[in-house]
């Protein structure tokens, strides 16, 4: 069974500033993605970053990053120049692809940007 | 391209009443899962459609139930509606193999009176 792990239930953060939310995975299955996920309180579920399991390198997209550790089933996301509009619940989440597509989710950090 | 469109955004229904959601998948994604969003369980899988196949389901009552057309929109069908079934229900639609994406409709929140 595959399990998503987020330990940090809320963080803030001063605008402009950089913050780092972490996940933690468990699965046997070799094929998968792990995708991080924004959900504001209008509960529209935003992509931010994925990353494919078989890339070594980690995702980058604008102000956000990706800490991606295989071996240590670890997916950490690291925003830069934090804004206001970040503000939101973020969930980790691995997509398995071997028996069909299905999400796992970790339980959310709230994320608040401070001005 | 198109996002993904799920509808109704709201809807409001007794107990005892069935409810049946839509879920438009992004043009070219053949998987369609679904997903129950509550403040007490978070996010649970319901299941997933591929090329109108259920290939897998979630840890749900029979009441719940769905399907896939062959241009891979998916329906949710809810019967019998119970308090405990008021929740976000979030449709992901998503592509296979190397460079998968995945994309989450806007969601319908289901209120049962």
């Amino acid at each position: 069974a595959q399990t998503v792990t987020q330990s940090q239930p809320e963080m803030s953060v001063q605008e402009a500033e950089t913050v780092t939310l972490s996940c933690t995975y468990d699965t046997s299955e070799n094929n998968y993605y792990l995708f991080w996920y924004k959900q504001p309180p209008s509960r529209q579920m935003i992509l931010v970053i994925r990353q494919e399991a078989y890339k070594q390198q980690n995702a980058t997209e604008n102000r956000f990053s990706v800490n991606f550790q295989k071996a240590a089933k670890s997916f950490s996301l690291k925003i830069s120049d934090s804004q206001l509009g970040d503000t939101a619940m973020y969930f980790c989440a691995f997509m398995r692809t071997n028996t069909g597509n299905q999400f796992y989710f970790g339980t959310g950090t709230s994320l608040t940007v401070i001005p | 391209k198109a996002g993904v469109t799920q509808t109704p955004r709201y809807l409001i229904k007794t107990r005892g009443q069935q409810v049946t959601l839509s879920c438009s998948p992004i043009s070219g994604h053949r998987s369609v899962s679904w997903y129950q969003q509550t403040p007490g369980q978070g996010l649970q899988f319901l299941f997933e459609y591929f090329s109108e196949t259920q290939r897998n389901k979630g840890n749900f009552p029979g009441r719940f139930s769905g399907r896939q057309f062959s241009n891979s929109r998916s329906e949710m069908n809810v019967s019998t509606l119970e308090l405990g079934d008021s929740a976000l229900y979030l449709c992901a639609s998503s592509s296979y193999g190397r460079e998968a994406e995945a994309f989450f409709g806007q969601g319908t929140r289901l209120t049962v009176v």
